[in-house]
């Protein structure tokens, strides 16, 4: 069955970039839309945006412009960065595969387990 | 976008049944057939329960069912068990092809 794994590193300094990189394992990135999802400490999820496996994107317009996602069909990767970090941006990241083939829909699953990454100097 | 808006919290003791309420607009959850929910234990990731407003997947048990009304979506829990206690989300599609979530119920089994 399909797995996902987070990766990048736990801590970014303010201003700064934040790059995480989700692989998926198990199944093939083509034909699906994946999804970058974040939780705060101790709050609610905020869908930050999904990357089609053809490169097409959307995004949370709340973001302002500061986030992008690419992907890696190669190599079975997708990628998010996030510019200008604050530590606003402190949160758990998940990635996740949406719905059905050639679907977006926009249901999630499976996630990964999720990574921290905390903004502090 | 502004989130959908959920009860922060409800409870229910074991046996019983519970109702999640998620209301947006007709933009999102009123517009379309693409509501899901999910179950979160502390510390780990979202588990989907219900997708495409009522549908269940696999493994899921028949005590969670979801539907819709307008632009209210809700999420049912019957038969109560210490387990179900959790934070649940409900998520819907929207006009933009984005997705919005709920702010979330914490769901208590006293």
């Amino acid at each position: 069955q399909v797995q996902l794994q987070e990766s990048g590193p736990g801590l970014v300094k303010p201003s700064e970039t934040l790059s995480l990189t989700c692989t998926v394992s198990g199944g093939s990135i083509n034909t699906y839309y994946w999804s970058w999802i974040r939780q705060p400490p101790g709050k609610g999820l905020e869908w930050i945006g999904f990357i089609y496996f053809n490169g097409g994107t959307n995004y949370n317009p709340s973001l302002k412009g500061r986030v992008t996602i690419s992907v890696d069909t190669s190599n079975n990767q997708f990628t998010l960065r996030v510019s200008s970090v604050t530590p606003a941006d402190t949160a758990v990241y998940y990635c996740a595969r949406e719905g059905r083939p050639y679907d977006s829909s926009g249901w999630f699953d499976p996630w990964g387990q999720g990574a921290l990454v905390t903004v502090s100097s | 976008q502004s989130a959908l808006t959920q009860p922060a919290s409800v409870s229910g003791s074991p046996g019983q049944s519970i109702t999640i309420s998620c209301t947006g607009t007709s933009s999102d959850v009123g517009g379309y057939n693409y509501v899901s929910w999910y179950q979160q234990h502390p510390g780990k990731a979202p588990k989907l329960m219900i997708y495409d407003v009522s549908n269940r997947p696999l493994g899921v048990s028949n005590r969670f069912s979801g539907s819709k009304s307008g632009s209210t979506a809700s999420l049912t829990i019957s038969g109560l068990r210490t387990e179900d206690e959790a934070d649940y989300y409900c998520c819907s599609h929207t006009s933009s092809s984005t997705r919005i979530f709920g702010g979330g119920t914490k769901l208590t089994v006293l």
